[in-house]
């Protein structure tokens, strides 16, 4: 069945280093892809999403790309900040018909400063 | 601007005690999903719901029940806990299908001894 897998974490960075989580999933068709972020003690919010194969989603500086050729949505940030500390989640949406989305197991960032 | 509410945010249960989770949205969305998060396994969905008087199960229905009697409110109900049941409730929501933005509430501690 459909899956992702995130890279385990923990990561932890110092300020201004550059972020790479590996996110790589297995699907039938064409799933759209996500990254939702978890701050401490919130819910899950949505950082960026791709809908199609070579779409790149964007936002709050942070990038990825949806690549079939490898099946991986990799999210990367040139400059982390300490307020970036958080779990990343990749995510995909069910092709079945069932409203449901497949996340991975999250991988927790922490930047010092 | 509440968003999606959850009650309550803690909550201890001996093993067969029965309890409900509230979650309320202000958005007016159609969609509303509960989740299950446990270390190392990512978030799960248990039950949905497409609208008002509707349901569906997820991946992880068992032991677990819902109602969507209001359009704003998503009720999850455990009848009889079993310990395997502690874990982190989300809730969520979304305008429409599950491609879209999901809204989650900031969660519940579920601890059942």
């Amino acid at each position: 069945g459909d899956s992702v897998t995130q890279m385990e974490g923990p990561v932890t960075l110092s300020e201004e280093a550059f972020l790479t989580i590996n996110c790589t999933y297995t699907a039938t068709g064409y799933p759209s892809l996500f990254w939702y972020v978890q701050y401490p003690g919130e819910g899950l919010q949505l950082l960026l999403k791709a809908t199609k194969a070579d779409d790149k989603g964007s936002n709050k500086g942070f990038e990825a790309t949806y690549r079939k050729e490898t099946t991986s949505f990799h999210l990367e940030k040139g400059s982390v900040q300490v307020s970036d500390s958080a779990v990343y989640f990749c995510a995909l949406s069910d092709q079945t018909g069932a409203n449901n989305l497949f996340f991975g197991t999250g991988t927790r960032l922490t930047v010092i400063p | 601007n509440a968003g999606v509410t959850q009650t309550p945010k803690f909550r201890v249960l001996k093993t067969g005690q029965s309890m409900t989770l509230l979650c309320a949205q202000d958005m007016n969305h159609e969609y509303m999903y509960w989740y299950r998060q446990d270390p190392g396994m990512g978030l799960r969905l248990i039950h949905y719901s497409v609208g008002e008087g509707t349901t569906a199960k997820g991946e992880v229905p068992d032991g677990y029940n819902v109602s969507r009697l209001k359009k704003q409110n998503f009720l999850l109900g455990l009848e009889s806990a079993a310990p395997s049941q502690t874990s982190v409730y989300f809730c969520a929501s979304s305008y429409a299908h599950i491609g879209e933005k999901l809204f989650f509430g900031s969660g519940t501690q579920l601890s059942v001894l």
